[in-house]
């Protein structure tokens, strides 16, 4: 089973929806966070969480919102998508201890959003 | 202001030769500097990472070389293999208890059989 896995792993939806995108981890990391990946941009950082209480806004979080519901859940919506955040979304998370502050993230398999 | 970014963005290399994937980063502020392997239709997996006062790492059948002096950082990957095709992302990490990881745009690997 995937230490990282996200729901759901394709979506295709119509401008103006709500839409959820869920991460949960069994790493039993603290940190969590959210990318969005566009071809020719590499991975750009939306929202990361150090714990439960703790939320801070990426470097492109406008249009977007999480929740970190527990340590191990961290959700990603997009209140009423466009089509310019067609993307494929991923989630990541790293730990407090050893290796934490070199910059290894673990990473889901990806989350594919069409928005028409 | 801070980026990451790379030389090539796709390297033919034939199987069995080396490979070098070439970055460079703006940036000296930084605490690491990471590669990162995706392949298609997965997560973006790390691979070795470099701390910012060492210039040279190894790992198996990788090794990273950090010149900070023209911050640029290579990755060489020895005979290389099939199952090295995939998307290689460099990236930076400011350390200290906050974790902020910059990815540079990626540089895709082909390996001809």
């Amino acid at each position: 089973d995937a230490d990282v896995t996200q729901t759901p792993r394709n979506r295709i939806t119509k401008t103006g929806k709500r839409i959820m995108l869920e991460c949960s981890q069994t790493k039993g990391h603290d940190r969590m966070y959210w990318y969005r990946q566009d071809p020719g941009l590499g991975l750009r950082l939306i929202y990361y969480s150090f714990d439960v209480k703790d939320i801070n806004k990426g470097e492109i979080s406008d249009g977007y919102s999480v929740s970190r519901q527990a340590q191990a859940k961290f959700s990603l919506s997009l209140e009423s998508a466009i089509p310019n955040q067609t993307a494929l979304y991923f989630c990541a998370t790293s730990g407090i201890s050893g290796r934490s502050n070199t910059g290894e993230l673990f990473f889901g398999e990806g989350s594919r959003l069409t928005v028409l | 202001g801070e980026s990451v970014g790379l030389h090539l963005p796709t390297l033919s290399v034939q199987e069995g030769d080396n490979s070098i994937i070439n970055c460079a980063y703006s940036n000296s502020a930084s605490d690491y500097f990471i590669w990162y392997k995706q392949e298609s239709g997965k997560g973006p997996q790390f691979i070795i990472d470099i701390r910012s006062n060492m210039d040279k790492r190894q790992g198996q059948r990788v090794t990273v070389l950090l010149n900070k002096t023209v911050k640029h950082l290579s990755l060489q990957i020895a005979a290389t293999q099939p199952g090295d095709s995939a998307v290689y992302f460099c990236a930076e990490s400011k350390g200290g208890g906050y974790q902020k990881v910059t990815f540079g745009t990626g540089t895709k690997l082909q390996v001809i059989p």
